[in-house]
Order: structure tokens, then C-alpha cells, then sequence
């Protein structure tokens, strides 16, 4: 079963807009991830965001977490064609459990030239 | 730098049909784990292993095996492969079981 949802499903926007998406979670987590995948490739780790943590960047990624809401979003901000990709959101149980990270289904981004 | 290598990279089978999928990691990584990615539904983990030697069933672990004999190596196995097991296979490695994964490149599997 999914415990993370993406938000959109799919994002066009035009190059160097920035590119917010959202994900939403069910249960306690002790971190969020989030990942990219560009088309036929496998996914690669971005950030990670802890569940004290509110707010972390990475260069032109933004992360925010609400643990109150069960939400997180990713910002990318001034969007370039290379960011063309799907981003995935990921969740870790708290205490160290089994099971490893459960993926949500992704947002599809496809930034315009 | 090779980080997490998968092979094949394709494969087509014929219902019935076995085989099995190699990943291999140098990063010393103790956490191994293998996902299927299908449309519409994102990453759903089939087994995974916390060390040599061994093996825990994750999300969706029917019609597969694993086994984990080296530190660097687990094997995905499939028995007598379906039409429903038609998918891209990743494999990924991660220090603790909630850190970042690195990800191999994936295999595409069609059974027909």
C-alpha cells in the first residue's frame, strides 16, 4: 500500500518558473526523501528531511515538512529543461523498522523551453 | 564509482520461464533491497535484506526469491515467471534501513 501521495500527478511549466509539488503521508514517519527519476533511468536521492526538521535546501530544492498535517512539499526553484523528470517522495518508519522506504506514484514535472 | 550495477538491463521470457537478476554494490552498503516499478503504481518492494546471509519479504514477495551470500550481491530470482511479473526491477543499497537509497539503473522484464 502507498503511504506517500504525490500532488500533482503531472506539471508543465514554462523554463525557469519554479516547480512546487506536494506530497502527503498516512503514518508516523522518522524521514521523508524525496527522489528523481529522468525517463529510464533509475531514481536518484535528492534530500532528506527529518521529522523534527521543518525546512531544508539543497542548492535550488526547497523542502518543506508538516508533520501535523502529514505533509511535505519540493520546491525547485528557476526550473531549467534538465528538470524535466518524475520526482517521488518517500517515507521511512520511525524506530529503525523493517520494510525499508515506501514510495508514493510520483509527479511528473516536464519544464517547457 | 560504479555504485549499484544491475544485469541484465532487458530481458524477455517466456511464461514458465526462470531467471535471475543480478545487483551488485561497492559501497559496503549493509541494506539491500529490490523494487518493481509498474505505470501508475510507483516503487513496491519486494524483498530485502539487512546483511549478508539475510532476507525479509517486503510489500508484493509472491513469485520471487532472494538470497544474499556476499555482502555485495543480492540476487532476485524468478521461478516460473507470468505475464503479471512484466516490469522494470530496481535494486538499491543504502547504509541504514532509513537513509538514502542509491539506485541501480534498473532491468525491464517482459514475460510473454
Amino acid at each position: 500500500s502507498q503511504q506517500g501521495e504525490e500532488d500533482p500527478q503531472a506539471l508543465s511549466i514554462q523554463e525557469g518558473e519554479n516547480a512546487t509539488m506536494n506530497c502527503s503521508y498516512k503514518t508516523s514517519i522518522n524521514n521523508l526523501q524525496w527522489y528523481r527519476q529522468n525517463s529510464g533511468r533509475g531514481l536518484v536521492h535528492l534530500i532528506l528531511i527529518r521529522s523534527n526538521e521543518r525546512e531544508k535546501h539543497s542548492g535550488r530544492l526547497r523542502v518543506t515538512l508538516d508533520t501535523s498535517k502529514k505533509s511535505s512539499s519540493l520546491l525547485i526553484t528557476a526550473s531549467r529543461a534538465a528538470d524535466t523528470a518524475s520526482y517521488f517522495c518517500a517515507t521511512a518508519k520511525p524506530g529503525g523498522g523493517a520494510d525499508g522506504l515506501t514510495f508514493g506514484k510520483g509527479t511528473h514535472l516536464i519544464i517547457q523551453p | 564509482n560504479a555504485g549499484v550495477t544491475q544485469t541484465p538491463k532487458f530481458r524477455v521470457l517466456k511464461t514458465g520461464q526462470s531467471m535471475t537478476l543480478l545487483c551488485a554494490q561497492d559501497m559496503n552498503h549493509e541494506y539491500m533491497y529490490w523494487y518493481r516499478q509498474d505505470p501508475g503504481m510507483g516503487l513496491r518492494l519486494i524483498h530485502y535484506s539487512v546483511g549478508e546471509g539475510t532476507t525479509a519479504k517486503g510489500e508484493v514477495p509472491d513469485g520471487y526469491n532472494v538470497s544474499r551470500l556476499k555482502k555485495q550481491n543480492f540476487l532476485l530470482g524468478l521461478e516460473s515467471a507470468a505475464p503479471s511479473q512484466t516490469s522494470v526491477y530496481f535494486c538499491a543499497s543504502s547504509t541504514t534501513i532509513q537513509a538514502g537509497y542509491t539506485f541501480g539503473s534498473g532491468t525491464r522484464l517482459t514475460v510473454v
